[in-house]
């Protein structure tokens, strides 16, 4: 079964970096994800697509600060220079056989 | 810019249906991509629901495959979801989103604001 596994909860200083990890289910590894930041009381907004080999293509308008990478079985997305509205919750996504879509239970992410 | 907005009831009855229209602009659905709805129960993640093509092909969260219709009016460059015999676990906030398929990965590229629909009498 497709699952992505993430951490409930990360927090680091304003202007630090922050590395969030979303982890694909065992015989997954090979898969891509994609990376979707929720403001409090705000719709979803895409980030950027993470493949395998850690190359990433971002949404418009992402800025520099956000960028992603892998590692086995694990995609990352760092991002650099905390700013306040970072403040969301970040949510891991990917796509399975017979087109069917799986998210992570999402990380939320402090900025102190 | 692709905008998406959703609209309809933000109170339905249970076991009744749950109808919410997706209007695009910005760019024309007929011209290609899919489109998809997803839902977000208070204080909980977020629930694919099933997405939608050129009004000919269709996929649905097994889960929800039995009560889920999605369609397409190109006239209107909209589409909608119909939800059938609702409880009060469909209680959630309802996204529409375009779906974009980048090197055969499916992806939710842009996304409306959402509309929240409670289920209750």
């Amino acid at each position: 079964q497709l699952v992505l596994t993430q951490s409930p909860s990360a927090s680091a200083s304003l202007g630090a970096s922050v590395k969030l990890t979303c982890t694909l289910s065992s015989g997954h590894s090979s898969y891509a994800i994609a990376w979707h930041q929720q403001q409090p009381e705000k719709g979803p907004r895409y980030l950027m697509k993470v493949n395998s080999d850690g190359s990433h293509r971002k949404g418009d308008g992402i800025p520099d600060r956000f960028s992603g990478s892998s590692s086995g079985a694990e995609r990352y997305l760092t991002i650099s220079s905390l700013q306040s509205d970072d403040e969301a919750d970040y949510y891991c996504q990917t796509w399975g056989t017979g087109i069917h879509y799986v998210f992570g239970t999402g990380t939320k992410v402090t900025v102190l | 810019q692709v905008q998406l907005q959703e609209s309809g009831p933000g109170l339905v009855k249970p076991s009744e249906t749950l109808s919410l229209t997706c209007a695009v602009s910005g760019y024309s659905i007929s011209s290609g991509y899919w489109w998809g709805w997803i839902r977000q129960p208070p204080g909980r993640g977020l629930e694919w629901i099933g997405n939608i093509y050129h009004s000919e092909n269709t996929y649905y969260n097994p889960s929800l495959k039995s009560r889920v219709t999605i369609s397409v009016d190109t006239s209107k460059n909209q589409f909608s979801l119909k939800l059938s015999s609702v409880t009060a676990a469909d209680t959630a906030v309802y996204y529409c989103a375009r779906v974009s398929v980048v090197t055969g990965f499916g992806l939710f590229d842009y996304w409306g604001q959402g509309t929240l629909v409670t289920v209750s009498s």
